[in-house]
């Protein structure tokens, strides 16, 4: 079984501050992907990144960046450039491509973290 | 907006009852999840449909059951319900069966009270 580990409740920064986001994930499967969702007030779903665990190479969206450390499985997500629509719960996910139950198994999540950004 | 549907918005019914929550998938998409996000339990992953069969199952209750039809939609049942089934129920939507880790876009979910 799958575990991820969010190890921030809730931070705090200001707008325009640049942020980061901890996640550690513990799993025996060599083949999985990771993504970071974000959850506004909405309590939408909201996809913010995702990256393949075979690529060295961390994937990037405009202010969103991951650093993924697959010895230390770690997947940290920085906002540069904060902004106060950036305040929402933000998730760490995890997806093996288990082949045992004949298919791909759904989301793992973490706890989340609340993310406020100050004016 | 996902193109992810899910009826009812909320939800509000008492303890041993039945209930249906609805989900249609975004256009093309031939898989849907489902997932329940509790305060207690966090969001947990329940089950998975592909192209009308079951493909992945989660932590989901035995009270609980789900089905995809057809046409694509999946409804998810839950039946003797309890007051620790309130919760938010989402539905996710992606074009494959999740090999190739491809994104899961979620619906607006269902607010789900039990009293």
């Amino acid at each position: 079984a799958q575990t991820v580990t969010q190890s921030q409740p809730e931070m705090s920064v200001q707008e325009a501050e640049t942020v980061t986001l901890s996640c550690t994930y513990d799993t025996s499967e060599s083949n999985y992907y990771l993504f970071w969702y974000k959850q506004p007030p909405s309590r939408q779903m909201i996809l913010v990144i995702r990256q393949e665990a075979y690529k060295q190479q961390n994937a990037t969206e405009n202010r969103f960046s991951v650093n993924f450390q697959k010895a230390a499985k770690s997947f940290s997500l920085k906002i540069s450039d904060s902004q106060l629509g950036d305040t929402a719960m933000y998730f760490c996910a995890f997806m093996a491509l288990s082949y045992s139950g004949g298919g791909a198994d759904g989301l793992t999540f973490g706890k989340g973290t609340h993310l406020i950004i100050q004016p | 907006d996902s193109g992810v549907t899910q009826t009812p918005k909320h939800l509000i019914t008492a303890t041993g009852q039945r209930v249906t929550l609805r989900c249609s998938p975004r256009s093309g998409d031939l898989s849907v999840y489902w997932y329940q996000q509790s305060l207690d339990q966090g969001l947990q992953f329940l089950i998975q449909y592909y192209n009308g069969e079951e493909r992945a199952k989660g932590n989901i209750l035995e009270r609980f059951s789900a089905q995809q039809f057809p046409d694509l939609h999946s409804e998810l049942n839950l039946s003797s319900l309890e007051l620790g089934d309130s919760a938010l129920y989402f539905c996710a939507s992606s074009f494959s069966e999740g090999l190739a880790g491809e994104t899961q876009y979620f619906g607006p979910g269902t607010r789900l009270l039990v009293l």
